[in-house]
């Protein structure tokens, strides 16, 4: 089936600093990718929508400045949280689909600590 | 705008009983209907869709589904657990003319031994 990756799977940054996470679909080309936070013990909550080429749409909600999402490629997605408080401690998940119909494939989340 | 309902938190079933976990929908036109599992500190593995055709809907790891649109309902079953299947289940749904899934909050599966 197919593949989506995340790195990095786990990261500790202080409060006030930037983090990257990326998300790869190795085995297929991924025209929409999905970004998703996840508390614990709780369901995942949408954050943002992105297509390849294209700015991502965000949920209602959800800082775009904070939370800055670039789809350069088909096949790898980003996420970047800036000014990281500890409140933005959480598992982040990402998804990819190849086309409309298709189900969305999972990453294997990034747990994000700050300090 | 669609929604899904998880009406139970946990859902408790002894090993080689046969388990149901329960998932309503709400949604404005034809949905697409998805079933995933997690085990702790993963993400998500999809484990079936529904999105037309037979109501019954089989996927992996021997677990199905069946699609009922008068009571929209998606129900997982499973006809004999096992341990291994204890893990938090996610009923997921989409408007087929929208682009996002929505998740419903989860049921955590225990298999007794």
């Amino acid at each position: 089936g197919a593949v989506v990756s995340q790195h990095p799977s786990w990261v500790i940054c202080k409060s006030g600093t930037s983090v990257k996470i990326e998300c790869r679909s190795l085995d297929f080309q991924a025209t929409t990718m999905f970004w998703y936070r996840q508390f614990p013990k709780q369901s995942l909550m949408l954050m943002a929508t992105s297509n390849e080429g294209s700015k991502a749409t965000y949920e209602q909600g959800v800082e775009k400045d904070k939370f800055l999402i670039n789809h350069a490629s088909l096949t790898l997605s980003t996420l970047t949280v800036t000014s990281a408080h500890p409140e933005d401690s959480s598992f982040y998940i990402c998804s990819a689909r190849a086309n409309g119909q298709g189900e969305q494939y999972f990453g294997p989340g990034t747990r994000l600590t700050v300090t | 705008a669609q929604s899904v309902a998880q009406p139970e938190d946990q859902v408790n079933v002894a090993e080689g009983n046969p388990l149901t976990v329960k998932c309503t929908y709400s949604v404005s036109g034809n949905p697409y209907l998805f079933w995933y599992v997690q085990y702790p500190n993963r993400g998500l593995q999809f484990l079936l869709k529904y999105i037309t055709g037979d109501n019954l809907v089989k996927g992996s790891y021997g677990f199905e589904a069946e699609f009922n649109k008068s009571q929209t309902s998606f129900h997982l079953k499973k006809p004999s657990a096992l341990v291994s299947d204890s893990a938090l289940y996610f009923c997921a749904v989409r408007d087929f003319r929208d682009d996002k899934i929505i998740f419903g909050k989860g049921t955590r599966l225990h298999i007794l031994p």
